[in-house]
């Protein structure tokens, strides 16, 4: 079955320095998603990728996915507090049927030092 | 404001207790999911609903049943609880596929 790594498990940075947080898989990617989930809340969608190479940004948050489909990574810029939280990437499952499901990875849990 | 309803937030059960986990979507997605989430573990697929009147098992699916009551309801139940699922349950649900999830805020379940 296909499993998700997240590196690293937890950072702590200060306020405006930048950080990585990266995603592989054991196989092929056929969609990678990332999420934000605030201590003691639910989970908040930021991104998918799909095709290899590809780059997407929101605010100060940037994913790529590799061109074999198999890491991902997530940059922040000039982190701020409310960048604080666990990050998970979650990926589609090989698909067997038209049913859409998402494994995820352990999350990496991020706080912002002001 | 729209999205996906979970009640209740917080539980606590003895063992051998039942009760369900509500969870509402106002979006008109098709499909709707019950995850758990586990220190260590991530979130793990309970349940899932691919469309109204169908159900199927996902990575986790013993001691649990669901209902897909309609399109807008999913409930989960535990029929007789067990420590084993003390847990954060999150239940999901999206549009089609290739579309992110929308989450609900979760619910914390202690048995005791």
């Amino acid at each position: 079955s296909q499993e998700l790594e997240q590196s690293p498990q937890s950072l702590i940075v200060q306020e405006g320095k930048n950080l990585t947080i990266n995603c592989t898989s054991s196989k092929t990617l056929y969609g990678l998603y990332w999420y934000k989930q605030k201590y003691g809340e639910g989970l908040i969608f930021l991104m998918m990728l799909q095709k290899g190479g590809e780059e997407k940004s929101h605010e100060k948050i940037t994913a790529k996915l590799d061109e074999k489909k198999q890491q991902s990574s997530l940059h922040i810029t000039a982190s701020q507090p409310s960048h604080a939280g666990i990050y998970l990437c979650g990926a589609e499952t090989p698909i067997k049927t038209s049913y859409d499901k998402v494994i995820f990875g352990p999350g990496t849990s991020l706080s912002v030092i002001p | 404001n729209a999205g996906v309803t979970q009640t209740p937030k917080f539980q606590v059960l003895k063992t051998g207790q039942s009760m369900t986990l509500q969870c509402a979507q106002d979006m008109n997605h098709n499909s709707m999911y019950w995850y758990r989430q586990d220190p260590g573990m991530g979130l793990r697929l309970i349940y899932y609903s691919a469309s109204e009147g169908t159900t199927d098992k996902g990575e986790v699916p013993n001691g649990y049943n669901v209902s897909r009551l309609n399109k807008r309801e999913f409930s989960l139940r535990l029929e007789s609880a067990a420590p084993s699922q003390t847990s954060v349950y999150f239940c999901a649900s999206n549009p089609a596929l290739n579309y992110g999830y929308t989450f609900g805020s979760g619910t914390r379940l202690t048995v005791v």
